[in-house]
C-alpha cells in the first residue's frame, strides 16, 4: 500500500512563511502533486514536481528529493486567503494518485 | 463554462436503496476518476477510467460500480448503501495519466446514509 504523511495542522501569521512537510512511501513514483482545498470547495492544482529540486510558482514553491521520499510546500508571504488545507499526493508505478490527509493551514492577522 | 460538474450537490439516502452520482466533462479530457472523502483519512480513489470504455478498480471499490461508455460522463452508482458509505465524493478527470497532467476536481456530492 501507499504511505504518504504530513502534519494535521500549521498555524501562522499573515506575511510570513510556512513550510509544508511530506513523506512518502509508494510502489513506485511517476510525481508528486500538491492540492490546496478551501472548507467546503473542490481540491484545485497547486505545483507538480516529478525531477529532485525547486520549483517555484509565484508565492508558492514545492521541493522534491526522490531518494529521501520527501517533498515540501512552501508558502511565502501569507495571506488571510491561503487559509485552506494543502494536500500532498504522489502518483504510484500504475499512475494512480494516492493523497495524504492533508495540512489545514491557519493564516492568522 | 469548461468544467466538471457533479450532480446532486447533496443527497440524504436510506440504507439499502440503489443511488447513482453523476459527473460529466466538457474538457475532452480521457481519464476521469471517483475519490471519496473522509475526515482524516483524505481522499481515497474508488474507481478510474483512463479513456472510454475501459475502467479500473482503485484503493475503495466495494460497494461501488462505474460505467464509462463515453468520453463525458462517468456515473457511480451505489448498489445498496450502507451508512459507511457516508462520504464527500468527488469526482476528477486528466488529459491523461502520465506527464504533468493535474487532476481537474468537481465541486463534490455530500451523501449522507442514514
Amino acid at each position: 500500500g501507499q504511505n504518504i504523511d504530513q502534519p494535521t495542522e500549521m498555524t501562522a501569521t499573515e506575511g510570513a512563511i510556512v513550510q509544508i512537510n511530506c513523506t512518502y512511501q509508494t510502489s513506485g513514483f511517476n510525481g508528486l502533486f500538491w492540492y490546496q482545498q478551501h472548507a467546503g470547495e473542490a481540491p484545485t492544482f497547486l505545483s507538480y514536481n516529478v525531477l529532485d529540486g525547486l520549483e517555484e510558482k509565484g508565492r508558492f514553491s514545492s521541493f522534491l528529493s526522490r531518494s529521501k521520499g520527501y517533498s515540501y510546500l512552501l508558502l511565502k508571504e501569507l495571506q488571510m486567503k491561503d487559509s485552506a488545507s494543502y494536500l500532498c499526493a504522489v502518483r504510484d508505478g500504475d499512475y494512480k494518485l494516492s493523497f495524504g490527509a492533508g495540512t489545514t493551514v491557519t493564516v492568522r492577522a | 463554462i469548461a468544467g466538471i460538474t457533479q450532480a446532486p450537490t447533496s443527497q440524504i439516502l436510506a440504507a439499502g436503496r440503489r443511488m447513482t452520482l453523476r459527473c460529466t466533462q466538457d474538457m475532452r479530457h480521457n481519464a476521469m476518476y471517483w475519490y471519496r472523502q473522509d475526515l482524516g483519512l483524505g481522499l481515497r480513489l474508488i474507481h478510474y477510467s483512463n479513456t472510454a470504455g475501459t475502467t479500473g478498480k482503485g484503493e475503495v471499490p466495494d460497494g461501488y460500480s462505474v460505467s464509462r461508455a463515453n468520453t463525458d460522463d462517468f456515473p457511480l452508482t451505489l448498489a445498496s448503501a450502507v451508512p459507511s458509505q457516508t462520504s464527500v465524493y468527488f469526482c476528477a478527470s486528466s488529459e491523461g495519466t502520465g506527464h504533468s497532467y493535474e487532476q481537474y476536481f468537481g465541486p463534490g456530492t455530500r451523501l449522507t446514509v442514514t
